[in-house]
C-alpha cells in the first residue's frame, strides 16, 4: 500500500474549518483514501474515504486532486471535540489482498477555543 | 457500520501471567483484525482472524505469545501470553464490513498494563 505523507500537528480556531493535507504520491490506482481519527487513546474513528471523486458525509468532506498524489480532509466548522489525531490511509480495496491498515503518525489537530 | 465492544476495558497484571481480550460485533463479519498501541505510538497490527481458518500473524509477532480465536462470526478473543511491562498498551481490535471500499471500524480497546 501506498505510504502518506501528513503534517505532525496542525491548529484550528473552534467554528472554523480545519483542513487536514495528506500526500500519497505513490498511490495506484486501485487504492482507496481513508481517513481516520483517534481522540485520547480511544479506538480510531472512521470518518471518510474515496477512490477519486471527492465525497462528504455528516462529519467532514474529502478533497481528492486530479492527479490523485494528495488530498485533504475539511472539517467544515471544527468544535474542542475534533481535538484528535487524525490519519490518512491508502489501501487496496481487491479482496484477498492484504487488508490491514497500514497507520502512519498523523495529524494532531488541536482546535483552540 | 458496526458495534464493537471489548472485555476488559483495561487491566493491570503481573508478569509473567496471561490475559485474555475479548471482542464482540453485533453482526455477521469475515475479517476481524488485532493491533497493538504501544504508549506513545501509532497502531500496529498484530494479526488477522477471519472465522474458520487460522490467524495470520505479522512480522515480530508469533502465535505462542498472542493466540487468537475465531470461534464465529461476531467473537473473537485475544490472548497476551506471558506478560512483561513491554506488553504494556492498548490492544485494540477491527471488523471490516464490505461495501464500496471496504471500512474498519474499531472497538474502544482495552488498555493493559503490565507490572
Amino acid at each position: 500500500d501506498a505510504k502518506t505523507t501528513q503534517p505532525p500537528s496542525m491548529d484550528c480556531a473552534e467554528g472554523r474549518a480545519a483542513n487536514l493535507p495528506c500526500n500519497h504520491s505513490t498511490i495506484s490506482g486501485n487504492e482507496y483514501v481513508y481517513w481516520y481519527r483517534q481522540i485520547h487513546s480511544q479506538g480510531p474513528q472512521y470518518i471518510i474515504h474515496g477512490l477519486k471523486n471527492n465525497e462528504t458525509n455528516e462529519m467532514a468532506s474529502l478533497i481528492i486532486t486530479e492527479d490523485r498524489k494528495s488530498s485533504t480532509l475539511i472539517l467544515p466548522h471544527a468544535t474542542l471535540r475534533d481535538t484528535a489525531v487524525y490519519y490518512c490511509i491508502v489501501r487496496r480495496a481487491q479482496s484477498g489482498s492484504a487488508r490491514q491498515l497500514t497507520f502512519g503518525s498523523g495529524t494532531q489537530l488541536t482546535v483552540l477555543p | 457500520s458496526a458495534v464493537i465492544s471489548q472485555k476488559p476495558s483495561r487491566d493491570i497484571c503481573q508478569r509473567g501471567t496471561s490475559l485474555t481480550i475479548q471482542c464482540q460485533v453485533d453482526s455477521q463479519v469475515t475479517m476481524m483484525f488485532w493491533y497493538r498501541q504501544q504508549p506513545g505510538q501509532s497502531l500496529t497490527l498484530i494479526a488477522t482472524a477471519n472465522q474458520g481458518s487460522e490467524a495470520t500473524y505479522e512480522s515480530g509477532f508469533v502465535i505462542d505469545k498472542f493466540p487468537i480465536s475465531r470461534p464465529n462470526l461476531t467473537f473473537s478473543t485475544l490472548t497476551v501470553s506471558n506478560m512483561s511491562p513491554e506488553d504494556s498498551s492498548i490492544y485494540l481490535c477491527s471488523v471490516e464490513i464490505g461495501g464500496r471500499g471496504d471500512t474498519q471500524y474499531f472497538g474502544p480497546g482495552t488498555r493493559l498494563t503490565v507490572l
